[in-house]
């Protein structure tokens, strides 16, 4: 299993700013996704970043709004850019293998 | 269109007894199963899968059972401990490969009482 560490762990944002998320793996992997998980509501994926080339995004998601880094294949960064009060979700990272995904603890996000 | 469901939001079970969660989908191209246990403030951690090939999957207390005719899956932990206390999700994914995109239902918050 891959070991994931997300910075930062929480925090509480005005509208209108953006937030700079980390995610940085134990191992190399070739594909990193980013989920957002809004309260009461499932695991909904975001993107799929792949190192070396443009992010992967899902429908509802726009690269102006979530712009994606993939500098290598152990490191990633999510921007959620001029926050509203609907962007207060926790964001999470995973990584794929084995057969399945394994996940960051999350960035607990609430925008004022 | 929610494509997996959990359509319980909570369980409450004595400590010893069967936890049963279940999971329904709507997408039959849908062939690779997996539940994941969730505590909070930590990020999801991975229990057991079920590829559609099969109907049965088991690890330890845990066991997953797939009806592909009816679309759903549920999860049995036997015995059931104080530490199973959390959110469980299901998810779904075409196909096992590290690339395949996860679709997760809304989660069972499961209590384990003494």
């Amino acid at each position: 299993s891959a070991v994931i560490s997300q910075k930062p762990s929480r925090d509480i944002c005005q509208r209108g700013t953006s937030l700079t998320i980390q995610c940085q793996v134990d191992s190399q992997v070739t594909m990193m996704f980013w989920y957002r998980q809004q309260p009461g509501q499932s695991l909904t994926l975001i993107a799929t970043a792949n190192q070396g080339s443009e992010a992967t995004y899902e429908s509802g998601f726009v690269i102006d709004k979530f712009p994606i880094s993939r500098p290598n294949l152990t490191f990633s960064t999510l921007t959620v850019s001029n926050m509203s009060p609907e962007d207060s979700s926790i964001y999470l990272c995973s990584v794929g293998g084995g057969g399945t995904q394994y996940f960051g603890a999350g960035t607990r996000l609430s925008v004022l | 269109d929610q494509q997996v469901k959990q359509n319980s939001p909570s369980l409450s079970v004595q400590e010893g007894r069967i936890s049963i969660l279940n999971c329904d989908y709507t997408n039959s191209m849908f062939d690779y199963f997996l539940w994941y246990k969730k505590y909070p403030a930590e990020g999801p951690t991975f229990l057991i899968s079920i590829s559609s090939i099969k109907d049965k999957n088991e690890d330890g207390r845990f066991t997953v059972f797939l009806n592909k005719s009816a679309k759903h899956l549920s999860l049995h932990i036997v015995p059931s401990q104080p530490g199973d206390s959390a959110v469980y999700f299901c998810a779904a994914s075409l196909g096992a490969g590290t690339a395949s995109k996860l679709t997760f239902g809304t989660g069972t918050r499961l209590q384990v009482t003494l």
